[in-house]
């Protein structure tokens, strides 16, 4: 079955400062990947997804991710942080042919 | 826009009642989903539905029974509510693999608090 992890429940930034918030997976199959964006009190919302075109794949707010077979990741990454990225991100991995496995979720604070 | 809603934000119910959480869609999807999430767990999968009348069984389905019988709304029950279901409740709907690469849209979430 397919998993995914993702490394440090908590990441906190300055405003500028770089984002990086880490997923892995396992995966016996070439993976559809995602990351999803929970605001406060919302549910979640897309911010990209790879579907084994390009692996650095664009996504919305700024964000992207780089898929890397060798290393079984797919990290986020933000050049320049907001304040209204602040927010708790979910990496997720298709399973069989309908449905999503969840990570544990990364909840990103940015410091003024 | 893909729209997902669901009938509460906020639920609050005794132990033993019975609870009905209702969730629509509006874009003829074929998929389905409840979940819930807590805090450290992520998403954990319930049941979901392919198709009306269909149902499975997804992660942690105990204590809990879905219903569909239109496309657009999916039905997420507890028999007989627990303190430990005390949880937050999504709803999402998707097409079928592989269009659109199972993109997941989502409804607000519901907040249950089981007394």
């Amino acid at each position: 079955a397919q998993s995914v992890t993702q490394l440090g429940s908590h990441v906190s930034v300055s405003e500028g400062a770089l984002v990086l918030l880490r997923c892995n997976y396992s995966s016996s199959v070439p993976p559809y990947l995602f990351w999803y964006v929970q605001y406060p009190n919302q549910g979640l919302q897309l911010l990209l997804k790879y579907t084994s075109a390009a692996t650095l794949v664009k996504g919305i707010n700024g964000f992207e991710a780089e898929f890397k077979k060798s290393e079984t990741s797919f990290h986020l990454t933000k050049p320049s942080a907001h304040m209204s990225d602040a927010a708790e991100y979910f990496c997720a991995v298709i399973q069989g042919a309908q449905k999503l496995v969840f990570g544990q979720g990364t909840r990103l604070t940015i410091n003024p | 826009d893909v729209k997902v809603t669901q009938s509460s934000r906020y639920l609050v119910k005794r132990t033993g009642e019975k609870v009905f959480l209702e969730c629509v869609q509006d874009m003829d999807h074929e998929n389905m989903f409840w979940y819930r999430q807590d805090p450290g767990l992520g998403l954990r999968l319930i049941y979901f539905s392919y198709d009306v009348k269909m149902k499975e069984k997804g992660d942690i389905p105990e204590g809990y029974s879905v219903s569909r019988e239109k496309k657009e709304r999916f039905s997420l029950i507890l028999e007989s509510a627990s303190t430990n279901q005390t949880s937050m409740y999504l709803c999402a709907s998707s097409l079928p693999f592989p269009r659109f690469g199972n993109e997941q849209f989502f409804g607000p979430g519901t907040r249950l608090t089981v007394l």
